[in-house]
């Protein structure tokens, strides 16, 4: 199957500072990617969709200057969290979509922890 | 409400047994439905993929059934192994130009020596 790398896999950054995730597709283009935010036991929830090239897509309740979304090539997306507050901590998954299919891979995620 | 209902919200199953999970779902028009594996701290991987026209797919001892007209979907394990301890997630997509994703809450299975 097709490889989405997300790098780094795990940060602790203290409050104030900005954090940047990055997702790659390895091995295929990658039209569209998105970013999810997942609590412990709960479900993914879907931050925004990134189309290469264009502004990102945010859903409801998403602040878009505090998580920037730049997708600037076809196998490359980063979210950046800004100004990063405790409740801020989470698990950031980004997941890639192949162009011309509807099937999205998962990359491994990141476990961002603000102190 | 959430469009895609997952029951039991976790069981524990001693190893070597079966178990049977199961996926409700009120996405329309519907255009896929996935099961995904996902351990702890990790990103979801994919088990299986059925679209409207396909009522069973088997992934080694993982087997998905969908029933379309109903909206129901089943993950059955076969033989659990230790390695089977995680959460299942169903995510069924729509018949939409922006490909989003309807995800359930998961079900954690805990597969006991």
């Amino acid at each position: 199957g097709a490889v989405v790398s997300q790098h780094p896999s795990w940060v602790i950054c203290k409050s104030g500072t900005s954090v940047k995730i990055e997702c790659r597709s390895l091995d295929f283009q990658a039209t569209t990617m998105f970013w999810y935010r997942q609590f412990p036991k709960q479900s993914l929830m879907l931050m925004a969709t990134s189309n290469e090239g264009s502004k990102a897509t945010y859903e409801q309740g998403v602040e878009k200057d505090k998580f920037l979304i730049n997708h600037a090539s076809l196998t490359l997306s980063t979210l950046t969290v800004t100004s990063a507050h405790p409740e801020d901590s989470s698990f950031y998954i980004c997941s890639a979509l192949i162009r011309g299919r509807s099937e999205a891979f998962f990359g491994q995620g990141t476990r961002l922890t603000v102190v | 409400k959430n469009q895609v209902e997952q029951s039991p919200q976790s069981l524990i199953i001693l190893e070597g047994k079966n178990c049977t999970l199961q996926c409700n779902y009120t996405v329309s028009p519907f255009s896929n439905l996935r099961w995904y594996k996902q351990d702890t701290g990790r990103g979801p991987v994919s088990l299986t993929i059925m679209t409207f026209s396909e009522n069973t797919k088997s992934n080694g001892r993982y087997t998905a059934t969908l029933d379309a007209d109903t909206k129901q979907s089943s993950l059955h394990i076969t033989a659990s192994q230790l390695s089977d301890s995680a959460s299942y997630i169903c995510v069924v997509s729509a018949i939409t130009n922006d490909y989003k994703l309807s995800f359930g809450a998961g079900t954690t299975v805990t597969v006991r020596a």
